[in-house]
């Protein structure tokens, strides 16, 4: 079984700036691999798939990139609304078998 | 506009059994996978399940097979997930997803609003 390590656990980020949080699976998993976020009291939001494909209605400001093990979710200029938790996850479409990371959280410094 | 909504939050006894809902609408059920996600109070994200509408398929992840059971009626377009005996470790909230591509790939880009189930003495 596919294992999604997320670093770091809690990242304190100021609004405006930039923040990058990190993916790693313990094999590779190609191109397939989702980003969410999650606010308290809500259901997950998809932002990325693909590894970088941004999911509809999703500001350009998120973007992602990586490819087989090394993964990275990047939020150019953060905005009060994007501090949440954000999830990876990988994904495999035959048999589909889906693995999600344990979750960074976003934090205003 | 596609749609999942879950049927409501659920107080359960210990031993008692459970079968929650997934309703689908605003597009072909029966040409999308549909999952089960559960999370736990305070924790992360756990991939339950997935079924195939059209033809009954469904897949578990090792953590929960043989301790649910997800199933589907195409003719009503609605999935379920369900418990034979409910423990306290079966808190949590469970979401019902479906995939940004119909042959199970993209990741999650639809989830209902979610169950709380609740499992108390």
């Amino acid at each position: 079984e596919i294992v999604m390590t997320q670093s770091p656990a809690t990242l304190s980020v100021s609004p405006g700036e930039r923040a990058t949080l990190s993916c790693r699976a313990s094999q590779s998993v190609s191109s397939n691999l989702a980003w969410y976020q999650q606010k308290p009291g809500q259901a997950p939001r998809l932002l990325i798939y693909g590894a970088s494909t941004r999911a509809t209605g999703i500001p350009a400001r998120f973007s992602g990139s990586g490819s087989g093990t090394e993964f990275t979710l990047t939020i150019s200029s953060l905005q009060s609304e994007d501090f949440a938790v954000y999830y990876c996850q990988q994904y495999n479409n035959w048999p589909p078998t889906y693995t999600f990371g344990q979750g960074t959280k976003l934090e205003i410094k | 506009e596609v749609q999942l909504v879950q049927s409501g939050a659920e107080v359960k006894k210990p031993g008692e059994s459970l079968k929650i809902s997934c309703k689908g609408s605003g597009y072909s059920f029966t040409s999308y996978w549909i999952g089960w996600v559960r999370q736990m109070p305070g924790k992360g994200l756990e991939w339950m399940g997935i079924i195939y509408p059209g033809d009954s398929d469904t897949r578990y992840s090792p953590s929960f097979q043989g301790q649910v059971t997800i199933s589907a009626d195409k003719s009503i377009s609605t999935a379920y997930l369900q418990w034979s005996s409910l423990k306290a470790s079966d808190t949590a909230m469970y979401y019902c997803v479906r995939p940004v591509i119909a042959a199970a790939e993209g990741g999650f880009d639809y989830w209902g609003q979610g169950t709380l189930v609740t499992v108390s003495s």
